[in-house]
């Protein structure tokens, strides 16, 4: 049983290129999420998708989209990358409900240059 | 929206002694409190959790407590080993709301 696998694990751009990290899960849970972890700040909510078909802004989406493939998959992409988004990034799944635990990835470690 | 804050950010101890991080959380709405512990360049693992409809719950080496009217909930790790040795974050969510707001972590460091 995997959980979350994200990929790539690394990762190095210039800026103004643009990638997309992927995250699937094989736990069938609705909810996914995206979060950037920088020293000192935590873990910080990008975007979420309460469920399949459906995404939100979380407390630092500029920058960033999103789209979640179907109930397994949930994609962040950087459209034109800026050192400024030089980070951590965890892909995050969660059953449903609201008070429950998240499981998260082992992130991707991305550099902008 | 939610704030969460957690002290201290970096804790030593000797091993076998205790550790306590406290976290203090402001929305009142808030009613579960999950603690995850990071390993270097691994994802934040669930280590334990507590709902607010209860004031304690323990785990082995592991508790954590909560107090809601004065918004706190803290974890307590006893007889700490190397191994406990890793980041640890808390975390505040409601039924209501569609995200967890975590505090910042601990770096905590058992010496042998």
């Amino acid at each position: 049983n995997a959980g979350v696998t994200q990929t790539p694990k690394f990762q190095v751009l210039k800026t103004g290129q643009s990638m997309t990290l992927q995250c699937a899960q094989d736990m069938n849970h609705n909810s996914m999420y995206w979060y950037r972890q920088d020293p000192g700040m935590g873990l910080r909510l990008i975007y979420y998708s309460a469920s399949e078909g459906t995404t939100d802004k979380g407390e630092v989406p500029n920058g960033y989209n999103v789209s979640r493939l179907n109930k397994r998959e949930f994609s962040l992409r950087l459209e034109s990358a800026a050192p400024s988004q030089t980070s951590v990034y965890f892909c995050a799944s969660q059953t449903g409900p609201h008070n429950q635990p998240q499981h998260f990835g082992d992130g991707t470690r991305l550099s902008i240059l | 929206g939610e704030n969460v804050e957690q002290h201290p950010s970096t804790l030593s101890v000797q091993e076998g002694d205790s550790a306590v991080i406290k976290c203090t959380y402001s929305d009142s709405a808030s009613n579960y409190f999950p603690w995850y512990k990071q390993e270097l360049g691994k994802g934040p693992q669930l280590i334990i959790d507590i709902r607010s409809n209860v004031g304690e719950k323990k785990d082995q080496r592991i508790a954590v407590t909560l107090n809601k009217t004065a918004k706190h909930f803290s974890l307590h790790i006893t007889e700490t080993q190397p191994e406990d040795s890793a980041v640890y974050f808390c975390a505040a969510t409601s039924n209501t709301g569609n995200q967890f707001y975590f505090g910042t972590g601990t770096s905590l460091t058992v010496i042998p």
